[in-house]
């Protein structure tokens, strides 16, 4: 069965701290890869995404993700968070062709205090 | 641009009671998505639809149906509602599948209590 696994439950950090999130799928082939943030009492919102070339990607408010394929990993990080970021984070999988559907991991929640 | 509207925002349901959620976008999408969040759970698909008259199903589909009969609109039935449907059920719609280049755009969530 397809899955995606995130590895922390719920993360407390200080603001300034370094944060990484883990993220593994059980796909095999080619996968489409995001992270989803979603900020208390909003929706979900895209936090940046990889589908080929670079593994080390970018997104929105410093946050960065690395593929690594051998290790069916796509990891969140940010260097240093802010109280802002405080929200939960998802992680999303999908295989690369057409008729598939986004499957999210359970989520983190990060609490991050000032 | 009203994007990804839900109605309705909040909902309480007895036990065996039906109910239908709508989705409609107005950004042409082909891709629509239903999905529940509940606590520590993330969010499970429950029904897609890659398609004006299409559907299939995702990971959690039962108890559950589905309707696509226009392009920008995407309605989920609850033909005898269950406590076990208690959840925040989103919406979702995007340009292709495959997703490259194709972020899902949420709506904002439809509460479900079940009694």
């Amino acid at each position: 069965a397809q899955s995606v696994s995130q590895h922390n439950h719920h993360v407390i950090l200080s603001e300034a701290a370094s944060l990484e999130l883990g993220c593994n799928y059980s796909y095999g082939g080619t996968v489409n890869l995001f992270w989803y943030v979603q900020y208390p009492g909003q929706h979900l919102q895209l936090l940046l995404k990889y589908f080929s070339g670079d593994p080390l990607v970018k997104g929105i408010k410093g946050f960065e993700a690395e593929f690594i394929k051998s290790k069916f990993s796509f990891n969140l990080r940010k260097p240093s968070v802010q109280w802002s970021d405080t929200a939960e984070y998802f992680c999303a999988v999908n295989r690369d062709q057409a008729g598939t559907a986004l499957i999210f991991g359970k989520g983190t929640t990060l609490s991050v205090s000032s | 641009n009203a994007g990804v509207t839900q109605t309705p925002k909040f909902r309480v349901l007895k036990t065996g009671q039906s109910m239908t959620l709508l989705c409609a976008q107005d950004m042409n999408h082909e891709y629509m998505y239903w999905y529940r969040q509940d606590p520590g759970m993330g969010l499970r698909l429950i029904h897609y639809s890659v398609g004006e008259g299409t559907t299939a199903k995702g990971e959690v589909p039962d108890g559950y149906n589905v309707s696509r009969l226009k392009k920008q609109n995407f309605l989920l039935g609850l033909e005898s509602a269950a406590p076990s449907q208690t959840s925040v059920y989103f919406c979702a719609s995007s340009v292709t599948g495959g997703h490259i280049n194709s972020p899902l755009h949420f709506g904002n969530g439809t509460r479900l209590t079940v009694t």
